[in-house]
């Protein structure tokens, strides 16, 4: 398996335009989980889903973050409109049921300005 | 509520040095207790994995320990190489978190060659 796929792997954008990050997670993982790390606050688990279903999203900052999974294989974060406060390294991971562990993606760099 | 740290936040030390990198968390109620690696400008990877029962794991040159009584884990680097030269954080699984990780700030490792 290729492991955890994103991208883009770097997006630069101006703030107020719309940024769609997409994750293809591990074949065969029931769970699917977005982080969002920066210097000032490390890591930080914005929402994470199980069978395809957003079990958890009270880490996502604002309204203008939503995340979805129409499918086992591919979701989509979505930020609109975009801020600047919003540049981080944007981390996708999925895990087995009953596993515990979590694979990560390498990320997608995200720059507003 | 659980907190976890890591100490030092940075790290510098000649190849082939034996080393200890800690992590400690404040709630003993844990499921697991998770070791990964960052490298610059990539994905986290999972380098070991305690479950709440077990007292250490070992992969290779690495050893890592768990007390649970006393909130605290450590890895183990033995004849460290600058290839080891990364981020290393620690995240534990609180015991009611529903696959949320509580993540420490990281180590950062330098091995001087």
């Amino acid at each position: 398996d290729a492991g955890v796929i994103q991208s883009p792997r770097h997006e630069v954008t101006e703030m107020g335009q719309e940024v769609t990050l997409r994750c293809k997670p591990i074949s065969g993982h029931d769970y699917l989980f977005w982080y969002r790390q920066t210097m000032m606050r490390g890591l930080e688990l914005l929402i994470y889903f199980n069978n395809n279903v957003p079990i958890d999203d009270s880490g996502m900052p604002e309204d203008r973050f939503s995340a979805k999974m129409p499918n086992a294989s591919f979701s989509t974060l979505k930020i609109q409109p975009s801020e600047p406060r919003d540049s981080a390294v944007y981390f996708c991971a999925s895990s087995e049921q009953g596993s515990n562990e979590q694979f990560f993606g390498p990320g997608t760099r995200l720059t507003v300005l | 509520k659980q907190e976890v740290t890591q100490i030092p936040a940075a790290l510098s030390v000649p190849e082939g040095e034996n080393l200890v990198l800690n992590c400690s968390f404040t709630d003993s109620a844990i499921y697991n207790l998770q070791w990964f690696r960052q490298d610059p400008g990539k994905g986290l990877t999972s380098l070991l994995l305690i479950q709440s029962s077990q007292r250490e794991q070992t992969s290779g040159r690495l050893n890592a320990s768990l007390d649970k009584s006393s909130g605290r884990s450590t890895l183990y680097i033995a004849a460290s190489q600058p290839g080891d030269s990364a981020t290393y954080l620690c995240a534990v699984r609180p015991r009611d978190s529903n696959y949320q990780l509580i993540w420490g700030a990281g180590t950062k490792l330098i091995i001087k060659p």
